[in-house]
């Protein structure tokens, strides 16, 4: 079975673009996460979902930030304009769980670089 | 919100050695998790501790939980080449938030 998939694996951009990430969950799965990861602030929850819905985005650093999630089985985080220091791997990661904590599956992370 | 703190951040032992992590909490735990992210991948689960005093047990490695449910620990015994990476504990923060422990990043010499 696939695993969480994203895209792109690897984003390159300068500052005050618009930058898009995208996540295709484990089908079945009924939450959604993006998390961001960097040296200085480690691994940090940025918004999550169940069943389409936004739970809490308190995580999400500013107004430049913002996920959607159409459908079950898509969901955007994009960053506009974007900044240097948004530069960092942003994992997303799905639980078939909605009403419990349990095991997350992370996808393999877009690192992004921004100049 | 709950603040977790894990050691050492760093940990390089030879081939063979054991290898501990600890993570620590102020407050009472509900449950605790610990993944795994081998250098340039991504975290992967290893295990969730519900009970007091709870240890687990996958081949290597050894879990517990503490007693207080204020602390956890990974040991891994007769370390291998293959343990490389950073390990993370991650507690609950409301439902389904996890709050991530900085990680243990072990190196092994072979």
């Amino acid at each position: 079975d696939a695993g969480v998939i994203q895209s792109p694996r690897h984003e390159v951009t300068e500052m005050g673009q618009e930058v898009t990430l995208r996540c295709k969950p484990i089908s079945g799965h009924n939450s959604l996460f993006w998390y961001r990861q960097t040296m200085m602030r480690g691994l940090e929850l940025l918004i999550y979902f169940n069943n389409n819905v936004p739970i809490d985005d308190s995580g999400m650093p500013e107004d430049r930030f913002s996920a959607k999630m159409p459908n079950a089985s898509f969901s955007t985080l994009k960053i506009q304009p974007s900044e240097p220091r948004d530069s960092a791997v942003y994992f997303c990661a799905s639980s078939p769980r909605t009403n419990a904590l349990g095991e997350q599956f992370f996808g393999p992370g877009t690192r992004l670089t921004v100049l | 919100g709950q603040q977790v703190m894990q050691i050492p951040q760093y940990q390089h032992v030879q081939e063979g050695e054991d290898f501990t992590t600890y993570c620590n909490s102020s407050t009472t735990l509900s449950n605790i998790q610990w993944y795994k992210q081998r250098p340039g991948g991504h975290p992967v689960f290893l295990i969730q501790l519900v009970k007091s005093g709870e240890v687990k047990k996958q081949k290597r490695l050894t879990f517990q939980f503490g007693e207080a449910k204020k602390n956890s620990s990974l040991h891994i015994t007769a370390t291998q080449t293959t343990d490389v990476g950073t390990y993370f504990c991650a507690l609950e923060q409301g439902a389904q938030k996890l709050v991530f422990g900085q990680g243990t990043r072990l190196t092994i010499n072979p």
